[in-house]
Formats: structure tokens, sequence, C-alpha cells
């Protein structure tokens, strides 16, 4: 059981170029999340999915797309990198349940853009 | 949508002495509250946390009360070890799916 997973754990891109970040987890949860980290910030969402097949826009979308293909893996895609997107990466995910319970956080991706 | 905010953003102790974060929210329908840890360069994990329902919550030397009317929730550390010294989120959560945090306190244990 490997929990909350990420992939690439740290990349470089250059201004214009695109890549995808891979999150996984095995735990049958319903919710996925991406987040974004900046000193002073907090966790910002960028978006989130609450079931297979399903996406929504959290507070910080510009720029980012998303995708959940299959239940235990949820894609964040940039098209074309800024260095505004210099950032931790964080991916969550918890189960669907009649009341709410914790989010559980992938190790992170730590993202350059130059 | 739910704004968060949390005092103090950064926060130095002596080892042994106690240590207080507080966090408000402004979403009367939030009815969950966790605390998380970030230890530098590692993934926020779950510290404790706290629903509507109840008042306080403690575990060892954590403790987190809510106060459901004046929509401020805090987190308490008593006998504060070196190892305390991280970065703490608090967050709120309305039934819908989508967490909010604060903006985290660096808390520094000072031997």
């Amino acid at each position: 059981n490997a929990g909350v997973t990420q992939t690439p754990k740290f990349r470089v891109l250059k201004t214009g170029q695109s890549m995808t970040l891979l999150c996984a987890q095995d735990m049958n949860h319903e919710y996925m999340y991406w987040y974004r980290q900046d000193p002073g910030m907090g966790l910002r969402l960028i978006h989130y999915s609450v079931g297979e097949g399903t996406t929504a826009k959290g507070e910080v979308p510009d720029g980012y797309n998303v995708s959940r293909l299959k239940k235990q893996n949820f894609l964040l895609g940039l098209e074309s990198a800024a260095p505004s997107q210099t950032s931790v990466y964080f991916c969550a995910s918890r189960p669907q349940g009649i009341s709410v319970e914790t989010q559980y956080f992938g190790p992170g991706t730590r993202l350059l853009v130059l | 949508g739910e704004n968060v905010e949390q005092h103090p953003s950064t926060l130095s102790v002596q080892e042994g002495d106690s240590a207080v974060i507080k966090c408000t929210y402004s979403d009367s329908a939030s009815n969950y509250f966790p605390w998380y840890k970030q230890e530098l360069g590692k993934r926020p994990q779950l510290i404790i946390d706290i629903r509507s329902n109840v008042g306080e919550k403690k575990d060892q030397r954590i403790a987190v009360t809510l106060n459901k009317t004046a929509k401020h929730f805090s987190l308490h550390i008593t006998e504060t070890q070196p190892e305390d010294s991280a970065v703490y989120f608090c967050a709120a959560s309305i039934p819908g799916n989508q967490f909010y945090f604060g903006t985290g306190t660096s808390l520094t244990v000072i031997p």
C-alpha cells in the first residue's frame, strides 16, 4: 500500500515547454486534488475531482489542465509553462463518506520554470 | 467561498513552553477542521482534527479547540520539543469536497 505517489519528484522546464505531473493513489479514494504551495501563501487548490471522469476548477486554475480517466490517477498538465508556475505541487486524495474525512498528501513535485 | 486566516505566521518558543496557533473561518457551513504539520521538504501530515459538533479534542501534547459562534479554532501544543519545529497549517472544509487552508505558521522550538 503505497498511499499517494507523485511523478516526477523534480523537474526543470524552459518557458513555453509542456509537461504532465502524475498523481496515483491505491486507496480507492473518490476525491483527488492538486495544490500548489508557494512561500507565505499556504496551499492553493488548482483543480480537483470528485470521481473518475470528473474535474472541477479550484482557486488558481489558469494555465493548468487536468484529467481523471482512471479512478486511481489524476494528471496535471502545463501546456505552456511560465516562470510564475515555479512551485511545489502536491496531490492529495480522500475517501467519500457521509462525514468529511481528511486528505492524504503525496510527497510533492518541485517544478522550476526558467 | 470560505476564507481561512491563520496567525501568527511565525512563532518561536523555548523548549518546554506552550505554543498556540489560531485560525478563523468565514463560512458557518464549515464543519471539519484539520491541522497539518509539514516538516521541511516533506508533505503535510494530519496531526489532529475536530468536527463542528465537538468543542475540544486532545491527543497527548496536542489539543484543538473550536468556537463555532466566533468562527475560530486553535491548536495548542504543550511541553514543546525541538522536533515540534515545523510549519503548521489549519484548514476548514465545507460539505461538498473542498478544503480551504490557512497560510501556515512556522514554529521554531529553541532548545
